[in-house]
């Protein structure tokens, strides 16, 4: 069984705090991919990294994908109120079923102004 | 334009009852999928369909779950004989088949709460 390793699971901090969250397997993903889910809404996408050692910026975000494919990371660099929510990485299920995204169970991300 | 819609937002039925819950996937989207997200936990795959091909059932946790797609659009999830376990927010998510990356586009979910 796949299994995605999201830590830490509660983080809490200051308007301006920098932090980095993170998404581990012992399993290699052909993509993986973050959410963003806000109290009764659905998740949102944010990134999907595909190629290993992949790095994306969206604003102050920056998702990193293992040069193996099998973990990555999610730094937000100032963090605003904003920002808070839960944030969630899925991993395609590689060589798996079609459409079988394998998720964590998330950071729980409070930013307090 | 339109997403992802769900309906009910909110459910609340006895233990014992039948449920249906309904999603209208983002028109000319291909692929829908269900998942249960409980309280502090990530998100559960349920069930996914991909055009008009066998529906992947891999993940639905009893006979008691079923799902129907009709027309390849609107999809319904039926719970039978619903136990209190079954309580959680179940989403639906629509994709675009063709996109390599399977991204999803969720809906904003179905709170299901059995007493």
């Amino acid at each position: 069984t796949q299994l995605l390793e999201q830590s830490p699971q509660f983080l809490s901090i200051q308007e301006g705090e920098n932090l980095t969250v993170y998404c581990n397997s012992s399993s290699v993903f052909s993509s993986l991919q973050w959410y963003r889910q806000e109290p009764g809404e659905g998740p949102v996408l944010l990134v999907t990294v595909v190629t290993g050692g992949e790095v994306k910026k969206l604003k102050r975000l920056t998702f990193q994908f293992g040069d193996a494919r099998k973990d990555s990371s999610l730094h937000i660099t100032a963090a605003q109120p904003g920002d808070t929510g839960l944030y969630l990485c899925a991993g395609e299920n590689y060589g798996g079923s079609q459409g079988n995204l394998i998720f964590g169970k998330g950071t729980k991300l409070s930013v307090k102004p | 334009g339109a997403g992802v819609s769900q309906s009910p937002s909110n459910k609340v039925t006895e233990k014992g009852k039948d449920v249906e819950l309904r999603c209208d996937p983002i028109s000319g989207h291909t692929a829908l999928y269900w998942y249960r997200q409980s309280l502090g936990q990530g998100l559960e795959f349920l069930i996914y369909f991909q055009g008009n091909s066998a529906p992947d059932k891999s993940g639905l946790p009893s006979d008691r779950f079923s799902a129907e797609r009709t027309g390849g659009s609107v999809s319904t999830l039926t719970i039978q004989r619903t136990q209190q376990e079954d309580s959680a927010v179940y989403l639906c998510a629509s994709s675009l088949a063709a996109d390599i990356s399977y991204e999803q586009y969720f809906g904003p979910g179905t709170r299901l709460t059995v007493t």
